[in-house]
């Protein structure tokens, strides 16, 4: 199984729908959480950590399973600039941060 | 701009050359970071220097070679390379180098190895 596993997607919605991306992780011991945006040919960008009580940022929401082992990140009302490759990263203690492959949504007029 | 400047943006080299990526953060932090992103694949981390440092080295070919003078700076040096290196290399830097803080990555250097 791979640390870090993400649907690669793409994920065509049109302007203004809601969508979710998963992400699940196999080491049980994972203590950090965050999601990055890559835009094209562009540097990741921090979007959001991701806290055991869930995290809300405008239209983001972010959630942590725990017992199931997976993170997700819930795009309201989408904006044809959220369109990028978003990235699910995972730490552990004394470790540095491991990275999903991405999932690349395109949000279309 | 994140305050993590990357040079050069793009590199073509031969297998028998010898070339540098250099990496220089204007935000005071104490922790740098080289990642490799491949097409298709997570980005992998290469190198991790703490306080100048190397604290992680994880598994990378010896024909890849760090060095970081200070806290600022740091360089990638490349020689005999091979078609498979060509990918996007990208540096980062952090406060403490700790688990939970944010990661700030430059630009990056689109490499084709030829």
């Amino acid at each position: 199984r791979k640390e870090v596993e993400q649907d690669p997607g793409p994920f065509n919605v049109p302007e203004g729908a809601t969508v979710a991306f998963n992400c699940t992780y196999s080491n049980s011991a994972s203590q950090s959480f965050f999601w990055y945006r890559q835009d094209c040919r562009k540097e990741p960008k921090l979007l959001m950590s991701v806290y055991s009580s869930g995290n809300e940022d405008g239209r983001f929401t972010a959630q942590l399973n725990r017992a199931s082992q997976y993170i997700s990140l819930l795009i309201r009302d989408s904006k044809l600039s959220d369109s990028a490759t978003y990235l699910c990263v995972v730490n552990q203690a004394g470790t540095a941060l491991i990275f999903g492959k991405g999932t690349t949504l395109s949000v279309s007029s | 701009e994140t305050g993590v400047t990357q040079t050069p943006r793009h590199l073509v080299m031969g297998m028998t050359n010898k070339k540098s990526l250099k990496c220089e953060q204007h935000l005071g932090h104490n922790a740098m970071y080289w990642y490799k992103q491949s097409a298709k694949k997570p980005l992998e981390l290469m190198f991790v220097y703490n306080f100048k440092e190397q604290t992680e080295n994880n598994s990378v070919p010896s024909r890849f070679s760090p060095e970081c003078p200070n806290s600022s700076h740091l360089f990638l040096h490349l020689h005999t390379l091979q078609p498979e290196d060509s990918a996007l290399y990208l540096c980062a830097s952090s406060q403490e180098g700790q688990v939970n803080e944010k990661l700030f990555f430059g630009s990056g250097t689109q490499l084709s190895v030829l």
